[in-house]
């Protein structure tokens, strides 16, 4: 059982180019989440969805977008890179019963820098 | 909308001393509360969360959490640090209307 798993774990990408980040779980959750994680700051949420098909703005969306077009991938996409997008990826996943107070279950981390 | 304080961001304990490592919280509206655990290089874990009920709360790995409505806190305990506890953790926060904040982290230093 994989659980929650991110690709590519390590990247470095130049200001302005764009990339794709990869979550796919194996666990037949309905809600997905991207976090990202700065030092001193926690996770801060960037988008969620709550089911195939459907995508919402966390409170850090500007910049990303997101699309989930099968159950059990989230993707996450940077358009036109900025350093200030450097920091570490989380997604995570969780059941839907009972909303969204179920555990989140995390993968282990895309690290992204912007040079 | 809801907000989460860890004062601490980092706990010193000995081997086999009790820990407690601190969360304060802030929301509209009955909190729904949650710790989790990151070590090096990993994703967050579930250790333990409050919804409703019993304001103590046990976890996984021997980790409890108290929930204190007056004084708005849910702070982590455990009666007997090891080593391996060793780690960062997370409080996390959310009301019925919002999406989940995260604290900042207090990093959780065991000494044998």
């Amino acid at each position: 059982n994989a659980g929650v798993t991110q690709t590519p774990k390590f990247r470095v990408l130049k200001t302005g180019q764009s990339m794709t980040l990869l979550c796919a779980q194996d666990m037949n959750h309905e809600y997905m989440y991207w976090y990202r994680q700065d030092p001193g700051m926690g996770l801060r949420l960037i988008h969620y969805s709550v089911g195939e098909g459907t995508t919402a703005k966390g409170e850090v969306p500007d910049g990303y977008n997101v699309s989930r077009l099968k159950k059990q991938n989230f993707l996450l996409g940077l358009e036109s890179a900025a350093p200030s997008q450097t920091s570490v990826y989380f997604c995570a996943s969780s059941y839907s019963r009972q909303g969204r107070n179920q555990p989140q279950h995390f993968g282990d981390g895309t690290r992204l820098s912007i040079l | 909308a809801q907000s989460v304080a860890q004062p601490e961001d980092q706990v010193n304990v000995a081997e086999g001393n009790p820990l407690t490592v601190k969360c304060t919280y802030s929301v509209s509206g009955n909190p729904y509360l949650f710790w989790y655990v990151q070590y090096p290089n990993r994703g967050l874990q579930f250790l333990l969360k409050y919804i409703t009920g019993d304001n103590l709360v046990k976890g996984s790995y021997g980790f409890e959490a108290e929930f204190n409505k007056s004084q708005t806190s849910f702070h982590l305990k455990k009666p007997s640090a090891l080593v391996s506890d060793s780690a960062l953790y997370f409080c996390a926060v959310r009301d019925v209307m919002n999406d989940m904040r995260f604290g900042a982290g207090t990093r959780l230093t065991v000494k044998p």
